[in-house]
C-alpha cells in the first residue's frame, strides 16, 4: 500500500542554522510533491511545489529537492527563524493526494 | 478574496446526533476537498469534487458520511449518527486545476461526546 514517512516527529534547532526535514514515500509515483506549512488551530498554508522531473525549487530561504529514484524528497529551511516554528507536511499527488504525517519544527533562539 | 470560508469554526454535539459541516471554496475554483485531521491518523483526504460532481470518496470513513455540493460556490459534510471517534478537525480546501496549489479554510473543530 502507499506510505509517506517523515524524518521525524519533531525537530529542534538553533535559530540561524538550516533546518532539513525528510520526505521518503513508497509504493507511489507522484506527479508532483508540495510541502505545506501548518500553525496551530489553522489549515495548512502552500509552501512549494516540485514536479517529478525537476530536481530542485527555491523560494527565498526555503529549498525543496526530489528525488524519484530515492523516492525522497528534502525541504531546507537555511538562516532559520523562530518564526518558522511550524508543522510542515509533505503532500503527494499521483492516483490520489495524500499528506504525510508532518514533522512539528521548533527553532530555539 | 475572503478564502476559503468554513463554518462553524467550533461544534460540540452529543453521541447520536447529526452533524453538518458546511464550506465555501474560493470564486473560480472547480476543485473542493474535504480532510479530515486527527493525531492518531494525521491529515487524510476524505473526498473531492471537481465542477461540484465527486471524484473520489473512498476516504469516506463509512455511510455515516456523506458529502454534496450543490453548487459551485456551496458544500456540506455531514455525519448522520455522529460518534466520538469522529471527534477531529475538519478542513475544507479549494483549488483550480488539476496541479494546482490547495487553499484551506480554518477547519472546523468537532467534538462528540
Amino acid at each position: 500500500s502507499q506510505k509517506i514517512e517523515q524524518n521525524s516527529e519533531a525537530l529542534n534547532i538553533q535559530e540561524g542554522k538550516t533546518a532539513t526535514l525528510t520526505c521518503n514515500y513508497t509504493n507511489y509515483s507522484p506527479a508532483y510533491l508540495q510541502w505545506y506549512r501548518q500553525d496551530p488551530g489553522r489549515g495548512p498554508v502552500f509552501l512549494l511545489l516540485i514536479r517529478e522531473n525537476e530536481k530542485e525549487k527555491r523560494k527565498e530561504r526555503l529549498k525543496v529537492t526530489f528525488d524519484t529514484t530515492l523516492k525522497q524528497s528534502l525541504f531546507h529551511i537555511t538562516a532559520s527563524q523562530p518564526a518558522d516554528s511550524a508543522t510542515y507536511l509533505c503532500a503527494l499527488d499521483g492516483q490520489n493526494f495524500v499528506f504525510g504525517p508532518g514533522t512539528r519544527l521548533s527553532v530555539l533562539p | 478574496d475572503a478564502g476559503v470560508i468554513q463554518s462553524p469554526r467550533h461544534e460540540v454535539t452529543e453521541m447520536g446526533q447529526e452533524v453538518t459541516l458546511r464550506c465555501k471554496p474560493i470564486s473560480g475554483h472547480d476543485y473542493l476537498f474535504w480532510y479530515r485531521q486527527t493525531m492518531m491518523r494525521g491529515l487524510e483526504l476524505l473526498i473531492y469534487f471537481n465542477n461540484n460532481v465527486p471524484i473520489d470518496d473512498s476516504g469516506m470513513p463509512e455511510d455515516r458520511f456523506s458529502a454534496k455540493m450543490p453548487n459551485a460556490s456551496f458544500s456540506t459534510l455531514k455525519i448522520q449518527p455522529s460518534e466520538p471517534r469522529d471527534s477531529a478537525v475538519y478542513f475544507c480546501a479549494s483549488r483550480t486545476g488539476r496541479t494546482d496549489t490547495q487553499y484551506f479554510g480554518p477547519g472546523t473543530r468537532l467534538t462528540v461526546l
